[in-house]
């Protein structure tokens, strides 16, 4: 069981937009703006794609968008493309200098 | 161009200490940037924050690792250690080792990761 939880899926076709949630409690996701998230291709490490909630680090494309509501974060993916395809971690700070993360959603890109 | 690369027995039996090294190229850990650490990752639970330290010398753990595992930091090799003890079946995992941009909360570079298998 993830500290943070995430559909196990998500998909759509070329061109769409999917959004991946995030849910947290009030003492991670809910009271902090260190929210992160990660993608994942397959035999590849974590690569940061958004921090602080709707940050993107250099060289991130803006079809990549994230934002927060409460104790859930989400990830928006526009202008889906097959490389897009891979694994999305969310994390969080968290009370007690505790850094969580969710378990993770496929995307798949129709 | 930064690499985090781990080395370690690939094999641990139940109960005994996993012991792993991370070796840093193209940069720094004495940086005060960053703090360096690990984190696992396993198919049913995802990633989990292991545990880093920052130039001071402070440890920050998982709380629910924290009476098992030491992350500690080997300056004149530029490597990073792990040692967890009492491993279980639950232990089984691949393990990164990662840099922490403490600043904006979030891990920057990561090692290809090392598969941990715990059996007898």
């Amino acid at each position: 069981q993830s500290a943070l939880t995430q559909p196990p899926s998500a998909s759509g076709s070329p061109g769409q937009s999917v959004t991946i949630s995030c849910t947290g409690t009030s003492s991670d996701v809910g009271r902090y703006n260190y929210v992160s998230w990660y993608q994942q291709h397959p035999g590849s490490a974590p690569k940061v794609i958004i921090y602080e909630v709707n940050k993107r680090p250099s060289g991130v494309p803006d079809r990549f968008s994230g934002s927060k509501s409460g104790n859930t974060a989400s990830l928006t993916v526009s202008g889906l493309q097959a490389d897009d395809e891979a694994e999305y971690y969310c994390s969080s700070y968290g009370d007690r200098n505790n850094w969580v993360f969710g378990g993770g959603t496929k995307l798949t890109v129709l | 161009q930064l690499q985090l690369q781990e080395s370690g027995p690939g094999l641990v039996k139940p109960s005994e200490t996993l012991s792993l090294i991370c070796t840093v190229s193209g940069g720094s850990i004495s940086s005060d940037a960053y703090y360096w650490g690990w984190v696992r990752q396993t198919p049913g639970k995802g990633l989990e924050w292991i545990g880093y330290f920052d130039n001071g010398g402070s440890t920050y753990y998982n709380p629910s690792l924290q009476s098992r595992v030491t992350v500690s930091a080997d300056k004149s090799s530029n490597q990073i250690a792990l040692t967890l003890t009492s491993v279980t079946a639950a232990d089984m995992a691949l393990y990164h080792c990662a840099r922490h941009r403490w600043t904006y909360g979030y891990f920057d570079s990561w090692g290809q990761g090392i598969l941990v298998t715990v059996s007898s």
